[in-house]
């Protein structure tokens, strides 16, 4: 059973549409982290939270804008989305926010941008 | 800057052969940690294996093992009688010691294939 849950599973949106992506983690964690991955690519890291508050942005597009409510929640906004924004979204928690901790991942979200 | 080799794409094996994966990495760090992370079909990374620098012993974790080798910047991984389960894709990963400008730095990822 896997301890970090995303939702959804699929989705696909316009590129004038305005999406969330949710991700919770059950292991008491604080740290939670944003991947995007294309096919056959390694997962790209996009955004870091450390006690709930934003620690790592890497350089991402505003068209990505990532919300952490609780230690336990981390959500992924999603507006105006390009096709190439097409991919897998994994989110990951660790125990704390340095990038030396082992990660454990969420099944992801496929989102595939029309 | 640091990097990791994968340099092994693709590998397809008959179930019950041994595996092995391997993984170079480049750090001008002298505190550095090593990771194995196993990605099945369904998509999700499982993490497998996290190693600090100054630890060299080997690891063995059932059907799993791991070699690390610092004077060949080396942290290869075998899976010992493979199982059409283990086919995934396996990415090795590396961290340098936590700081400002820590970075999480994967290689690109070995596909194993694992056939009856």
């Amino acid at each position: 059973d896997t301890e970090v849950t995303q939702t959804p599973k699929h989705l696909v949106m316009g590129m004038t549409n305005k999406k969330s992506l949710k991700c919770e983690q059950h292991m008491g964690h604080r740290a939670m982290y944003w991947y995007k991955q294309k096919a056959k690519k390694p997962p790209e890291l996009m955004f870091v939270y450390s006690y709930e508050k934003l620690s790592i942005n890497e350089s991402v597009p505003s068209r990505f804008s990532p919300e952490c409510p609780n230690s336990s929640l981390l959500n992924l906004h999603l507006h105006a989305l390009q096709p190439e924004d097409s991919a897998l979204y994994l989110c990951a928690s660790s125990q704390e926010g340095h990038l030396s901790y082992e990660q454990y991942f969420g099944p992801g979200t496929r989102l595939t941008v029309t | 800057a640091q990097k990791v080799t994968q340099a092994q794409t693709e590998i397809s094996v008959v179930e019950k052969e041994d595996v092995t994966l391997d993984c170079v990495y480049e750090t001008r760090d002298t505190t550095y940690y090593l990771f194995w992370y196993k990605q099945p079909p369904s998509g999700e990374l499982v993490f497998l294996i996290r190693r600090n620098s100054f630890d060299e012993q080997n690891e063995i974790s059932g059907r799993y093992s791991w070699n690390f080798q610092k004077s060949t910047s080396s942290f290869n991984f075998t899976i010992t009688a493979s199982q059409v389960v283990d086919s995934a894709v396996y990415f090795c990963a590396l961290s340098e010691a936590p700081g400002a400008n820590s970075k999480l730095t994967f290689g690109k990822g070995i596909t194993l294939s694992v056939r009856p």
